[in-house]
This record gives C-alpha cells, structure tokens and sequence, in this order.
C-alpha cells in the first residue's frame, strides 16, 4: 500500500525562525510530489511540485527538497511569519494512477510572536 | 482568481436526514473530486469524475452515499441516510485536465455534524 508519513506531527516556533518538516513515502512509480498548505476552515493550496528529476524548488519563502533515491522530501520554511501558522500535507502521486492522491497526515505549524 | 465554490460551508443535521452538498468547479476544468477530510484518516478520496462521468466512487459508502454532475457547473454529494460517523469536512476539488502534475484547486470545504 501506498503510505506517506509526515514528522513532526505539530511544532510550535517563533516568529522569524526557520524551520524543517518531513516527509517519507513508499509510493512507487513515483510520479511527482506536491507540499500544500490548509490554513483552519480552507481548503489545501498547492505550494510546490516536483517531479523525480528535480531536487529542490521554492516559492517564496518555502522551500522544498527531494531525494527520490530514499524517498523523502522536506519544506523549509525561512523566516516564519504569523501567517505561516497553516497544516502542511505531503502529497504523492504514482505513474500508474493518473488521479488518486496518497496524501499524509499533515503537520500543523503553530508560529507564535 | 478562479475558485471552487463549496455550499453551505457549514452544515448541523440530525441523524437520518438527508445532506446533500454542492460544489461549483472552475470554468474549464474537466476533472473533479470529492475528498472527506476527519482528524483519524485525513483526506480520503470518494469520488472522482472526468467530463462528467463517474469513474471512481470506491471510497463512498455505496448505500448511502451517492456523487453526481448534472451539468458541467454543479456536482453534488449526497448522504442518505446520515450517521454521526459522516461528521467531517468534506472537500470539492477540480482540475483542468487529467494527471495531479497539472494541480487540484480545492474548495473551502463543508463541515458537515451529524447530531
């Protein structure tokens, strides 16, 4: 079965830090790798894609790595903000399944002034 | 900016009455979901439609769960009857095509309680 983990399940920082979340996958063949964002009461947002050949990719201040080789993938987020305080869900897709999701359990980012 | 349109946003219902959500996917998409999020299982997949047809509603308990699109402007999600274990929040997702490396641009969702 498809499994996605996603470590640590909460963390709390201050603003202006950075920090690191995690994300471990056994979806074969990969296809790509998304990161989203849930803020609390929206729907998840699409912060970054990769695909097997790219290993890093950013979009403002987030940013994501994979290593396909060992099946995991991190989000940086740099210089955190009080908005930053989202759920942020690992989402991978397989080659053989054009539309079906392995999403993992999310972790939920609590940025503190 | 484009978006899917989720209705109501929030529902309270008593046991064994009928809950039916709709959603309004972005003009020109031709792929759409319904996902149900909970704290234990995170996001769940339920159905899935291409152009219109159903082509996956494994997810769904068939017996009381039922996923439509009458026009190309409105999808439903239908519950009869609903039980307090279909408390969630359930979400509307579309795409402009098939393939997730093309993105899903998801709905802000109904949070459904059942008393």
């Amino acid at each position: 079965k498809n499994q996605v983990e996603q470590s640590p399940q909460s963390l709390i920082i201050l603003e202006g830090k950075n920090c690191t979340l995690q994300c471990n996958y056994t979806v074969s063949p990969f296809s790509n790798l998304r990161w989203y964002k849930q803020d609390t009461g929206r729907g998840p947002v699409s912060l970054t894609i990769m695909t097997f050949s790219e290993n890093t990719k950013s979009n403002g201040r987030y940013t994501a790595t994979l290593d396909a080789d060992t099946k995991q993938s991190s989000l940086h987020i740099t210089a955190s903000q009080l908005s930053d305080s989202a759920s942020y869900i690992c989402v991978v897709s397989a080659k053989s399944n054009d539309y079906k999701l392995s999403f993992g359990a999310g972790t939920t980012v609590t940025v503190r002034a | 900016d484009a978006r899917v349109t989720q209705t109501p946003r929030h529902k309270v219902t008593e046991m064994g009455q009928e809950v039916t959500m709709r959603c309004q996917p972005i003009l020109g998409h031709n792929t759409v979901f319904w996902y149900r999020q909970t704290m234990m299982q995170g996001l769940e997949l339920l159905a899935y439609f291409r152009n219109r047809a159903p082509l996956d509603d494994s997810g769904m308990p068939k017996d009381r769960f039922s996923a439509e699109m009458p026009d190309a402007t409105l999808a439903t999600l239908k519950i009869q009857p609903s039980e307090p274990r279909d408390s969630a929040v359930y979400f509307c997702a579309s795409g402009p095509r098939p393939g997730p490396y093309y993105g899903y641009t998801f709905g802000s969702g109904t949070r459904l309680t059942v008393v």
